[in-house]
């Protein structure tokens, strides 16, 4: 099966846009959690979305937003952008809702504020 | 809310040597994952940790669930070049909480 795929790998934005992620997970799997990594705060759960509905919700303002779609690809938006935004975005599939599964996670989106 | 310390932040070893690694969790959890991310690459799982006083090994590395839930620790015995990476703990309730990681370098 293929991997998580997430796009795009790299991007760069000015403080006060916003940007959209996407994230296909693996065939099969219909919840996806979306996590920012950081060097100061490390891995910090965003959402997960099952089921085309947020099941979960970290502790993230509202400028933190995502879907899902009926083919449980899921995206991922963040607007009016700010300095410190600027992160590995992560998305992680698994089987069944809940983080209590197994996840699977892709590459990241090196998203990059200036 | 839910907190989970891992220690140590970083581990520096000379191949053959042991390792391990300590999380701790403020409330008790449902469950705790593990997962190793190399450098540059993403999280990738190792394993979950259910029962209480729960001991699982894959290989050289051994994988313990506190009797009350609520710490963890992944030793590696004999560690070896290919060990190095961050290993980080998730502490699962509601949601995942995961610790800092505990970055292990190692000397051949």
């Amino acid at each position: 099966k293929a991997g998580v795929t997430q796009t795009p790998r790299y991007l760069i934005k000015t403080r006060g846009q916003q940007v959209t992620l996407s994230c296909s997970p693996i065939s099969g799997h219909r919840s996806v959690s979306w996590y920012q990594q950081t060097p100061g705060q490390g891995l910090q759960f965003l959402f997960e979305y099952f089921s085309e509905t947020q099941r979960n919700k970290g502790n993230f303002p509202g400028r933190f937003s995502g879907r899902q779609f009926s083919n449980s690809r899921s995206e991922m938006n963040v607007s009016t952008l700010e300095l410190g935004d600027s992160a590995l975005y992560l998305c992680a599939s698994s089987l069944g809702q809940g983080v209590s599964y197994e996840q699977y996670f892709g590459p990241g989106t090196r998203l990059t504020v200036t | 809310g839910q907190q989970v310390m891992q220690i140590p932040q970083y581990q520096h070893v000379q191949e053959g040597e042991d390792f391990t690694t300590y999380c701790n969790s403020s409330t008790t959890l449902s469950n705790i994952q593990w997962y190793k991310q190399r450098p540059g690459g993403h999280p990738v799982f190792l394993i979950q940790l259910v029962k209480s006083g729960e001991v699982k090994k894959q290989k050289r590395l051994t994988f313990q669930f506190g009797e009350a839930k609520k710490n963890s620790s992944l030793h590696i015995t004999a560690t070896q070049t290919t060990d190095v990476g961050t290993y980080f703990c998730a502490g699962v309730n509601n949601d995942m909480r995961f610790g800092a990681g505990t970055r292990l370098t190692v000397k051949p």
